[in-house]
């Protein structure tokens, strides 16, 4: 069974550009999570999505904005790109919720450098 | 607030050696808490996942605990390898409504031969 899958693996950006990243979860998960990893800093959280829609959101700006398409892959955009934006962009999926025992699995992540 | 706060930051230690890394936390209502490993530039593997009943859970080398009453977890790595060299998470879910991921900073550990 195929794990999660992101994409591209790398990508360098500058400055104002936009990015968009991509994310297939495990078969039959519904549940898809982004999260941001700052070099040496833990995981923040930035996104949820469930069955197409949003169900939560990290304290970050609204130029980071996703959705989730009808086969619960996901797209993570980011506007306006920052120097701070730089870091490892990872996706995890879940089968439901990440409610009372259901595990996340996590990608590879995207490696993002913004110049 | 709801907070994960996990000690030490970073721990060395010599392969064959125990050691323990210490997770607390501030979430409230409180579904489970998890135990993540994460190799440099990977995504985090799940080790454990503990509800409020279970006290211990092992996987392997790995022995988590929870004190549901103190709001403390723990993560045993027995007879380290080199293959332990990680950074180990300690998440919490918080329950009500959409349940919420909140991660710890995370302990770096390294094992040396």
């Amino acid at each position: 069974e195929a794990g999660v899958t992101q994409s591209p693996t790398h990508l360098i950006k500058t400055r104002g550009q936009q990015v968009t990243l991509r994310c297939s979860p495990i078969s039959g998960h519904t549940s898809v999570y982004w999260y941001q990893q700052a070099l040496g800093l833990g995981l923040q959280f930035l996104l949820w999505y469930d069955e197409g829609e949003e169900r939560n959101r990290g304290n970050f700006p609204p130029r980071f904005s996703g959705r989730q398409f009808p086969n619960y892959s996901s797209e993570l955009n980011v506007n306006a790109l920052e120097l701070e934006d730089s870091a490892l962009y990872l996706c995890a999926s879940s089968l439901a919720p990440a409610g009372l025992t259901d595990t996340q699995y996590f990608g590879p992540g995207t490696r993002l450098t913004v110049l | 607030k709801n907070q994960v706060e996990q000690s030490p930051q970073s721990l060395i230690i010599l392969e064959g050696k125990n050691c323990t890394l210490q997770c607390n936390y501030t979430v409230s209502p409180f579904s489970n808490l998890r135990w993540y490993k994460q190799d440099t530039g990977r995504g985090p593997v799940s080790l454990t996942i503990m509800t409020f009943s279970e006290n211990t859970k092992s996987n392997g080398r790995y022995t988590a605990t929870l004190d549901a009453d103190t709001k403390q977890s723990s993560l045993h790595i027995t007879a380290s390898q080199l293959s332990d060299s990680a950074s180990y998470i300690c998440v919490v879910i918080r329950s009500g409504g959409y349940n919420k991921l909140i991660f710890g900073a995370g302990t770096r550990l390294a094992v040396h031969p």
